[in-house]
Order: C-alpha cells, then sequence, then structure tokens
C-alpha cells in the first residue's frame, strides 16, 4: 500500500459545483497534514493546513478522519480559477522534515 | 510571506557539465529541501538538510550532492549533468521540526534540459 494515495481523478466540474477530494494515509503516527494546489508547471503552493477539527478557509473546507486515515477537501462554488492538481501532503514524525506527497487529483472546472 | 528563491527559471545545460542550481530563503527556517518532479513520476525528494552543514540523503540522491553552508542557502549540484537529470527541480523550506503545522514553502523551481 502507498504511503498516500488520493482520488485517481481527473475531475471534470461545471462552475459553481461542489467537488471532494479524498486522500489516504498509511502512517498512523501521522499528525500533520496539508492540501496544496500545484498550476501547471508551477510550484505547488499551500492552500491549507489540516486541523484535527476540521478547517474552513472560504470555500475551501479540510476534514481529517483519524480512525479511517483519511482527509479531505471540499471545494464549494467552483470557479474557473480552481483548474488545479491538488496535492495531500502528509508529515509523520518528525515533523517538518518529512513529508509524504499524494499523487495529485486534477480538477477541471469548465465554463 | 515566506519567500524561497530558485536563481534560474530555466536553464539549458550539456552532458557532462558541472550545474549548480541556489536556492536561499529569508524565513529563517531550518529545515531545507530538494525535489524533482517529473510526469508521472510526482515529487521526488533528492536531499534535505535540518541545520547548516548537515545534510540527509532523500529517496534519488544518486547523481546529486548539495552545500548548506549558510542557514539561508541551500545549493544542489549535479556533479556531472546527464540527460535523466532533464526535469523540474524545486527547493522549499519549512519552519521547525518540532513544529506539527510547519508546512513545506516551495521556490517557483528551475526548468533544467541537459542536451
Amino acid at each position: 500500500r502507498k504511503e498516500v494515495e488520493q482520488d485517481p481523478g481527473p475531475f471534470n466540474v461545471p462552475e459553481g459545483a461542489t467537488v471532494a477530494f479524498n486522500c489516504t494515509y498509511s502512517n498512523s503516527a501521522s499528525q500533520s497534514f496539508f492540501w496544496y494546489r500545484q498550476d501547471c508547471r508551477k510550484e505547488p503552493k499551500l492552500l491549507m493546513s489540516v486541523y484535527s477539527s476540521g478547517n474552513e478557509d472560504g470555500r475551501f473546507t479540510a476534514q481529517l478522519n483519524r480512525a479511517s486515515q483519511y482527509i479531505s477537501l471540499l471545494i464549494r462554488d467552483s470557479k474557473l480559477s480552481d483548474s488545479a492538481t491538488y496535492l495531500c501532503v502528509v508529515n509523520p514524525p518528525p515533523y517538518g522534515q518529512n513529508f509524504v506527497f499524494g499523487p495529485g487529483t486534477r480538477l477541471s472546472v469548465l465554463p | 510571506d515566506v519567500k524561497v528563491t530558485q536563481s534560474s527559471r530555466y536553464l539549458v545545460k550539456r552532458t557532462g557539465e558541472k550545474v549548480f542550481l541556489e536556492c536561499v530563503q529569508d524565513m529563517d527556517h531550518e529545515n531545507m529541501f530538494w525535489y524533482r518532479q517529473d510526469p508521472g513520476l510526482g515529487l521526488r525528494l533528492i536531499y534535505f538538510s535540518y541545520d547548516v552543514k548537515m545534510k540527509e540523503k532523500g529517496d534519488i540522491p544518486e547523481g546529486y550532492s548539495v552545500s548548506r553552508e549558510k542557514k539561508e542557502r541551500f545549493s544542489l549540484i549535479l556533479e556531472s549533468a546527464s540527460t535523466n537529470q532533464t526535469s523540474m527541480y524545486l527547493c522549499a523550506s519549512s519552519h521547525s521540526r518540532t513544529g506539527i503545522y510547519s508546512p513545506l514553502h516551495f521556490g517557483n523551481g528551475t526548468r533544467l534540459t541537459v542536451t
């Protein structure tokens, strides 16, 4: 089993749709999780950290389920500018040093 | 805002050349990383450093070396460039190895072509 797995995608959704991505991780000692977005031929950019109680930033909501070892990202009211690849990143101990990347899920928001 | 700066966006080198990729961060981060990203293979860690003069091999260190003489600067060296090292190289930094929420901050990448 891979350390971090994501929905294979691609996801093609119309503008205004709600879309959810899932990510599973294998290291149960992990406590640090992040979502990044990456535009084509650009560097990954931090979208949000994922806190244990779940957190929201505008149209984006991240959830963590420790028991099932998965995290999710929900995007509401999709915009064309949300089109990108979304990377799930897990940081098992030692924190700040050991980052494990998922393969990414590509999202295309269509007009 | 954290700034991670890579010296070149695009680089073209010949096979056998020694290549230096430079990265500087301005947020006093302890940890610095070099990744390469290739289509279908995702991000792969080459080397990382958690302190000045300290380095650890990542998943694919062969053909590369690194140097960290100052906290803010982390250099990746291709000792003898080969065509299979054509790739996008990404430098990143993070704050503290003891902080749970210490995300990676990436530079804008160097697209290296070896001919």
